[in-house]
């Protein structure tokens, strides 16, 4: 399809356990981003790629999470051990290049999201 | 830092009420609004968006008008429908230091049901 792709669609894991999220954008977007998505935090900013290098990691919760981007393309989310709190829909999307104050600005594509269960 | 405050739901209307849903904000710099739409079983999309002050986003009949001096972005449609019933998430993107991209704060977002 042409939209966000992301796998898997649900994950349930045990505490302690590493996870990897995948995310594949729109082909020819060279920015992605994740989001999570949580009842008690709403929508949070995790990190932003632009090619292959993440300018902004700043939303990432602690170290046990990291991300990386290869070929300017395809995106994977890990989580290290796995904790309760971790719990939440982790949300790709990505855009065009943005540089400047165009009016493109936050006109994001997003997947339908990894729902992760920690138990 | 930014933030965004967004009207409390569930929201529950019949077919042709009039809709608002209310949104402020706080931001640095002159931040781009916007407000993306989360349909059941779909990720969010967006639905309309103004990047300064006065400006005006339009679509699928929804308005909102980027208002500086109360800093509010409120949501309205004159008639809803059945198919509105969705999620709706304000949101902005400062663009403080003159670069802008897709670092969004969203609000809470606001569950929409329309009965018919």
């Amino acid at each position: 399809g042409a939209g966000v792709s992301q796998s898997p669609s649900n994950k349930v894991t045990e505490k302690g356990k590493d996870v990897e999220l995948r995310c594949d954008p729109i082909s020819g977007h060279t920015a992605l981003y994740w989001y999570r998505q949580s009842l008690g935090q709403g929508l949070e900013f995790l990190i932003y790629f632009q090619g292959n290098s993440a300018p902004d990691k700043s939303g990432l919760p602690s170290d046990r999470f990291s991300a990386e981007r290869t070929g300017g393309s395809v995106s994977t989310l890990t989580i290290q051990r796995t904790q309760q709190e971790d719990s939440a829909v982790y949300l790709c999307a990505s855009s065009l290049a943005l540089t400047g104050t165009s009016g493109g600005a936050g006109e994001l594509f997003f997947g339908e999201g990894s729902r992760l269960t920690v138990l | 830092g930014n933030s965004v405050t967004q009207m409390e739901g569930p929201v529950t209307l019949s077919e042709e009420a009039f809709l608002t849903i209310n949104c402020t904000y706080t931001a640095t710099g002159y931040p781009s609004l916007f407000w993306y739409v989360q349909y059941p079983g779909e990720g969010l999309q967006l639905l309309l968006k103004a990047t300064k002050a006065d400006d005006k986003g339009s679509n699928k009949g929804f308005e909102a008008t980027y208002r500086k001096e109360t800093t509010s972005f409120h949501l309205e449609k004159g008639s809803v429908q059945v198919s509105d019933s969705a999620v709706y998430f304000c949101a902005l993107s400062s663009n403080a230091g003159g670069t802008s991209y897709g670092k969004l704060t969203f609000g809470q977002g606001t569950i929409l049901t329309v009965h018919p």
